[in-house]
């Protein structure tokens, strides 16, 4: 299957920083990526839709002011926590489609640590 | 609203079969997935179908009724790394993955 490559898999940072988090499609071209969060023996909680060249589309009660989508290209977009807080300590999932008929192949995960 | 249901935890012996079964309401239907997930890993792809009928893939098939918003997936010789998490999506009228609250699947010795 097409691979999907996130990055970082596990990162800790203080309280108030900002955390960027990748999703790269290696071998095809992501006309659209979905960023997921997931707590402990819960399932996947859609974050937000983005298509390339355009804004995400978040669901309702993520803020999108904290929760920074971009999309630029292809085969790459990005999350970026801002001014995080312990309780955004999670796992963070972003999954990749090529043609909207097709599977969504999923990166690694990120495992997020707010001290 | 849109819903979709899967029992939340099933034991099963190793060698054995399970079928984990999944039952949908959605606002239209494009396909339907089945994941698994292991903990604290993403979820990688087992299956999709689309139209009716029984999908093999090796010891994993899937099986699926539109008419009547129903879906199992069924594991056989099962063996201990099949212990996971399975997922089931759905894929609606605006081609979204809305997902179920997967099944924690235990293999027992």
């Amino acid at each position: 299957g097409a691979v999907v490559s996130q990055h970082p898999s596990r990162v800790i940072c203080k309280s108030g920083t900002s955390v960027k988090i990748e999703c790269r499609s290696l071998d095809f071209q992501a006309t659209t990526m979905f960023w997921y969060r997931q707590f402990p023996k819960k399932s996947l909680m859609l974050m937000a839709t983005s298509n390339e060249g355009s804004k995400a589309t978040y669901e309702q009660g993520v803020e999108k002011d904290k929760f920074l989508i971009n999309h630029a290209s292809l085969t790459l977009s990005t999350l970026t926590v801002t001014s995080a807080h312990p309780e955004d300590s999670s796992f963070y999932i972003c999954s990749a489609r090529g043609r909207i008929d097709t599977e969504a192949f999923f990166g690694q995960g990120t495992r997020l640590t707010v001290v | 609203g849109q819903n979709i249901d899967q029992p939340t935890e099933m034991t099963a012996t190793e060698g054995a079969i399970v079928q984990i079964n999944c039952t949908y309401q959605t606002s239209g239907f494009n396909g339907l997935f089945w994941y698994q997930q292991h903990a604290g890993e993403a979820p990688t792809f087992l299956s999709y179908n689309v139209l009716d009928g029984l999908e093999e893939k090796g010891r994993f098939s899937s099986f699926l009724s539109r008419s009547k918003g129903y879906s199992y997936l069924l594991l056989k010789e099962l063996q201990m790394k099949d212990s996971a998490s399975y997922l089931c999506a759905v894929v609606d009228s605006n081609y979204q993955l809305i997902w179920g609250a997967g099944t924690k699947l235990i293999i027992k010795p």
